[in-house]
């Protein structure tokens, strides 16, 4: 069964705090993608990246950054939390370009105070 | 305005009815469109994949795509409580794997 696993279901941070989020899949994927979700926004892309050490910005990457030493692992990373980073953050895995399935983890709840 | 507009309800049907959802784009170059269902707490799954204009039946599902009117619209037949779910519309250009979603719609079937 195919799996993307996100370490932290629920994290509560204070503004100014660094923060990781971590992503990890076991399907051997080159894709892998952080999406934000807001209320009546939809799903926001962040960044993704299609092989290791490769990184792209999305829709709305300032504040953000990422790294992916591995293939199956990609890290989302906040340097300095804002209360506007508030969200619940969904980690993304695809096969390759021609392939536009998305498999998902449960995704990260982060409340920022 | 939005690239992907979608209403986001909640809607409320009763358990046999027809759930009826759409989006609306305006980028003319999508060409792959997809529904996924997230239910509450979790991440999204795919449930319908089309390519192009056309429909594609699954099961009690039903995708349709109209791109003269850049409209896609997902049918849900002998709708079922456990088709609770928030419905997000995702489309994506033919090149790149990028997708851009709609805001999701909230599907209630009540009992």
């Amino acid at each position: 069964d195919v799996k993307v696993t996100q370490s932290s279901r629920y994290l509560v941070k204070r503004t100014g705090e660094k923060v990781f989020l971590e992503c990890v899949q076991d399907m051997d994927h080159e894709n892998m993608f952080w999406y934000r979700q807001d209320p009546g926004l939809g799903l926001r892309l962040i960044y993704f990246s299609y092989d290791v050490k490769m990184k792209e910005k999305g829709d709305i990457p300032e504040g953000y950054s990422v790294s992916r030493e591995k293939k199956e692992r990609f890290s989302l990373i906040l340097e300095s939390a804002s209360t506007n980073q508030t969200s619940m953050y969904l980690c993304a895995s695809s096969l390759g370009v021609s392939h536009g399935e998305l498999f998902f983890g449960e995704g990260s709840r982060l409340t920022v105070l | 305005q939005k690239e992907v507009e979608q209403d986001p309800g909640p809607l409320s049907v009763p358990e046999g009815a027809i759930v009826s959802l759409n989006c609306t784009y305006s980028n003319s170059a999508f060409q792959y469109f997809m529904w996924y269902r997230q239910y509450s707490r979790k991440g999204p799954e795919l449930l319908m994949y089309t390519y192009s204009s056309g429909n594609k039946e699954d099961g009690r599902f039903t995708a349709q795509v109209d791109k003269s009117s850049k409209y896609i619209s997902l049918f849900i037949r002998d709708s079922q409580p456990s088709d609770s779910a928030t419905y997000l519309c995702a489309m994506r250009e033919a090149a790149g794997n990028k997708l851009t979603f709609g805001g999701g719609t909230r599907v209630l079937v009540k009992p």
